[in-house]
């Protein structure tokens, strides 16, 4: 049983568009949520997080947004760029120092 | 934040053998984690490391196949036994931070 879901495996958006992947969990004692960033040679990248007790978090170009009542997460990029083309992961947790549970991964390509 | 590394960082290897996969980590870390990721695949615990007691494993994995030992606070083995092509995967080694996780660079596995 996933518990983690990320349903579309695959996103294109034009450079300097906004990209928005979703995430959506079935558990609802997750406490906190995640995204990370891969290349194909490289151990994942953290990007951000949320805590359960927010709806809303902001680093930069990343925005992550939480529906705890829809179990529903997403990730904005703005502006986005070639570079952040990548495989994107969603992940939670059930506490600080606990274990991770992912997402299958959304390839983003940014289109120049 | 937390700087990992891991040894090494690629094999090739026969069947039936096994390989040992070192973590280091710059801090003394309590709990230390060993994913796998498939070729397509999202990344998928196998077990966790806890010093000072054996390895708590997820359901599907065991301890004959994926020895693991945590000697001190800084640094963890992965062992895996017995290959066959179907271990042919990255192997990541991670600790959490506060509502994080960090990952090493990975070791790329290819059975033969």
């Amino acid at each position: 049983d996933q518990q983690v879901k990320q349903n579309s495996p695959s996103l294109s958006v034009q450079e300097g568009r906004i990209s928005i992947l979703n995430c959506d969990y079935t558990n609802s004692m997750f406490d906190y949520f995640l995204w990370y960033k891969k290349y194909p040679a490289e151990g994942p990248t953290f990007l951000i997080s949320i805590s359960s007790i927010k709806d809303k978090n902001e680093d930069g170009r990343f925005t992550v947004f939480l529906n705890k009542s829809a179990k529903h997460l997403s990730l904005h990029i703005v502006p986005s760029q070639p570079g952040d083309s990548a495989v994107y992961f969603c992940a939670a947790s059930g506490g600080s120092y606990d274990k991770v549970i992912f997402g299958p991964g959304t390839s983003l390509s940014v289109i120049p | 934040s937390a700087v990992i590394s891991q040894k090494p960082s690629r094999d090739i290897c026969q069947r039936g053998t096994s390989l040992t996969i070192q973590c280091q980590v710059d801090s003394q870390v309590t709990m230390m984690f060993w994913y796998r990721q498939q070729p397509g695949q999202s990344l998928t615990l196998i077990a966790t490391a806890n010093q000072g007691s054996e390895a708590t494993y997820e359901s599907g994995f065991v301890i004959d196949k994926f020895p693991i030992s945590r000697p001190n606070l800084t640094f963890s083995t992965l062992t895996v036994s017995n290959m066959s092509p179907e271990d042919s995967s990255i192997y990541l080694c991670s600790v959490t931070g506060l509502e994080t996780q960090y990952f090493g660079p990975g070791t790329r596995l290819l059975v033969l």
